[in-house]
């Protein structure tokens, strides 16, 4: 599968800003998605990033760059409920399977 | 509104047994996955499907099978329990096209001992 790395461990402060990287492998690209995962619950689907650039979703946003292999998910005015694990996730070169990074673990603190 | 219903929850297990983990979803999806999780180790594709009667193999597929007999179900087995199976599993489904997301079922805590 394509390697995909990021972060194992970030922590911010609630109400500040955070940017979660993630570079995966460029050959056989389609597409990169980002999820969220609260402990012990399933992973739920944040954003789509297949062209260069920003998509903004209230308070997280997704960047991507294809000719670098890489992506951020920022989050803005961070709270408590946003201590999860964030993956990163780059579809195959099939375009049938997501293949994922090991999960950004963020912990939002007082 | 169901979505991605996976049966059972829990389930522990002895070594060598066998047992199905069963996956339904009534979102009418062709595309459907068997993942299992591993601290430390993240989401790995074990088998996938891209439409009834398909299945294909992922990134860890020894000692397991699948079967897609129906559109809405995708079953996954183990037919000699071993305890690095000890995992948790996750079904998932999507659409076909690039920007369609996977939606995720709750996930079956499987030990093995």
């Amino acid at each position: 599968g394509q390697n995909i790395d990021q972060p194992t461990e970030m922590t911010a402060t609630e109400g500040a800003i955070v940017q979660i990287n993630c570079t995966y492998q460029t050959s056989g690209f389609n597409g990169l998605f980002w999820y969220q995962q609260h402990a012990g619950e399933a992973p739920t689907f944040l954003s789509y990033n297949v062209l260069d650039g920003l998509e903004e979703k209230g308070r997280f946003s997704s960047f991507l760059s294809r000719s670098k292999g890489y992506s951020y998910l920022l989050l803005k005015e961070l709270q408590m409920k946003d201590s999860a694990s964030y993956l990163c996730a780059a579809l195959s070169n099939s375009g049938y399977a997501l293949n994922f990074g090991k999960g950004t673990s963020l912990l939002v603190t007082p | 509104n169901a979505g991605v219903t996976q049966t059972p929850k829990f389930r522990v297990l002895k070594t060598g047994q066998s047992m199905t983990l069963l996956c339904a979803q009534d979102m009418n999806h062709e595309y459907m996955y068997w993942y299992r999780q591993d601290p430390g180790m993240g989401l790995r594709l074990i088998h996938y499907s891209v439409g009834e009667g398909t299945t294909a193999k992922g990134e860890v597929p020894d000692g397991y099978n699948v079967s897609r007999l129906k559109k809405q179900n995708f079953l996954l087995g183990l037919e000699s329990a071993a305890p690095s199976q000890t995992s948790v599993y996750f079904c998932a489904s999507r659409d076909p096209g690039g920007n369609q997301p996977q939606h995720f079922g709750d996930g079956t805590r499987l030990s093995i001992l």
